[in-house]
């Protein structure tokens, strides 16, 4: 699977639109990039993922970059809630294929 | 949604004692599963691969005669923590997928809570 690159932590002020960056520049055509999150005690929770196209749902918004080397995931407005360690992960999307997750982004949303 | 209920959520026992924890899927099918460990301040490492029918597969480093997996149906695998000791408190968490759909996202528990005391 491709190694992914994310900033270790960021801030984001509530209210305001959290723009989370994820490099894989080793991606392959046949990888999906999946988002994660993990609030603090629980199991992850999956967000959304995407292959080549843009995706939206009702938490958040997947922007991958044309040549598929990065992505973003946006929080469209940030609450309290949404304070977790982020994780991008890339893997092919048939059913035995592991997750393999690395450090991620610890966001801290602050009032 | 795909939910994945993981039970119990945390337990406590004295050293030497079995530990079995549940992971199944309610609302679809799932050929693998996956068991993860997360000690604390660290992210989550893969421990073994559960496969529906047959032997599970496990990480380099992961004992297999400590952790037993077995995954006996579609939407139920085990993991069972043989002759615990208080190095193997941890933060024990499933994840499964729905078998069919290529790129289908992984859904995971909430968790278990290992303690031994």
């Amino acid at each position: 699977d491709a190694k992914t690159t994310q900033p270790t932590s960021m801030d984001c002020a509530e209210g305001r639109a959290a723009n989370l960056p994820c490099n894989h520049s080793t991606i392959s055509g046949n990888e999906y990039v999946y988002w994660y999150r993990q609030i603090h005690s629980q199991g992850p929770q999956y967000i959304i993922h995407g292959l080549k196209n843009n995706e939206t749902n009702e938490m958040a918004s997947l922007i991958i970059t044309e040549d598929r080397k990065s992505s973003t995931l946006i929080l469209p407005h940030a609450t309290l809630r949404d304070t977790a360690v982020y994780y991008c992960i890339v893997r092919v999307g048939a059913a035995g294929n592991k997750l393999t997750f690395g450090g991620g982004t610890r966001v801290l949303v602050k009032p | 949604g795909a939910v994945v209920s993981q039970h119990p959520s945390w337990v406590i026992c004295k050293s030497g004692t079995s530990v079995k924890i549940e992971c199944r899927s309610l609302d679809f099918q799932a050929t693998t599963m996956f068991w993860y460990r997360q000690f604390p301040k660290q992210s989550l490492m893969l421990m073994a691969t559960s496969n529906e029918g047959s032997k599970a597969t496990y990480e380099q480093g992961v004992e297999k005669d400590k952790f037993l997996i077995n995954h006996a149906s579609l939407t139920l695998s085990t993991l069972t923590v043989t002759s615990a000791h208080p190095e193997d408190s941890s933060f024990y968490i499933c994840s499964a997928r729905p078998t069919t759909g290529d790129g289908q996202p992984q859904h995971f528990g909430d968790g278990t809570r290992l303690s031994i005391l």
